[in-house]
């Protein structure tokens, strides 16, 4: 079956420390998204890439770094500049250059500060 | 710029009661509307969806209407049930491949 995969499902950060959560899509989708969820918040954009090599900021790029080598693979590095990462990372991904189409998404990862 | 408004929650009510949670919308062009569901420590699992006005879109017991004249996509289903408890959200599209438009989440619980 297609989906999106994350990993890992909980991940613990240290102190000044950068910590990288992936994202795996095998739905040959050309968009791919990266969402920050607080507790009894939804969901806010933090980057996302239309096309592979290119990416966009979102509205909380600030502290937050992407790639987008692959098509399938678009991995977020939460960065030390990052100062209130505990948050739920929810990556999405749709079909890209076509409308109505809707976003899927993965199971999430959710970060802890140690 | 586009935004979605969603009615405020937490929402309860009794097993096989009608619910209804708002959703309105602002947008610059002609959007598609979707409701997704969340189920605790999980994604969003897109619940249904309508591309253009007066389309209705259903599943699962779920009905909304795209309503371009009042701008509203409220979601509504005749009978909840236990496993109805969710956070519900409303979301718009107006471009291919750009963002989504998120509203703030309706959170439901069904008690028996």
């Amino acid at each position: 079956d297609g989906g999106i995969t994350q990993s890992p499902k909980y991940l613990f950060r240290k102190e000044g420390q950068n910590v990288t959560l992936s994202c795996e899509q095998n739905l040959n989708h050309d968009a791919m998204y990266w969402y920050r969820q607080d507790p009894g918040q939804g969901l806010r954009l933090i980057y996302y890439s239309q096309i592979v090599n290119d990416f966009q900021k979102g509205d909380i790029a600030e502290g937050y770094s992407v790639s987008r080598e692959k098509k399938e693979s678009f991995p977020l590095t939460v960065t030390s500049a990052q100062k209130n990462p505990t948050a739920f990372y929810l990556c999405a991904s749709s079909q890209g250059q076509v409308l109505n189409q809707p976003q899927h998404f993965g199971d999430g990862t959710r970060l802890s500060i140690l | 710029g586009d935004s979605v408004t969603q009615m405020e929650g937490p929402v309860t009510l009794s097993e096989e009661a009608f619910l209804t949670i708002n959703c309105t919308y602002t947008a610059t062009g002609y959007p598609s509307l979707f409701w997704y569901v969340q189920y605790p420590g999980e994604g969003l699992q897109l619940l249904l969806k309508a591309t253009k006005a007066d389309d209705k879109g259903s599943n699962k017991g779920f009905e909304a209407t795209y309503r371009k004249e009042t701008t509203s996509f409220h979601l509504e289903k005749g009978s909840v049930q236990v496993s109805d408890s969710a956070v519900y959200f409303c979301a718009l599209s107006d471009q291919p491949g750009n963002q989504f438009y998120f509203g703030t989440g309706t959170s439901l619980t069904v008690i028996p």
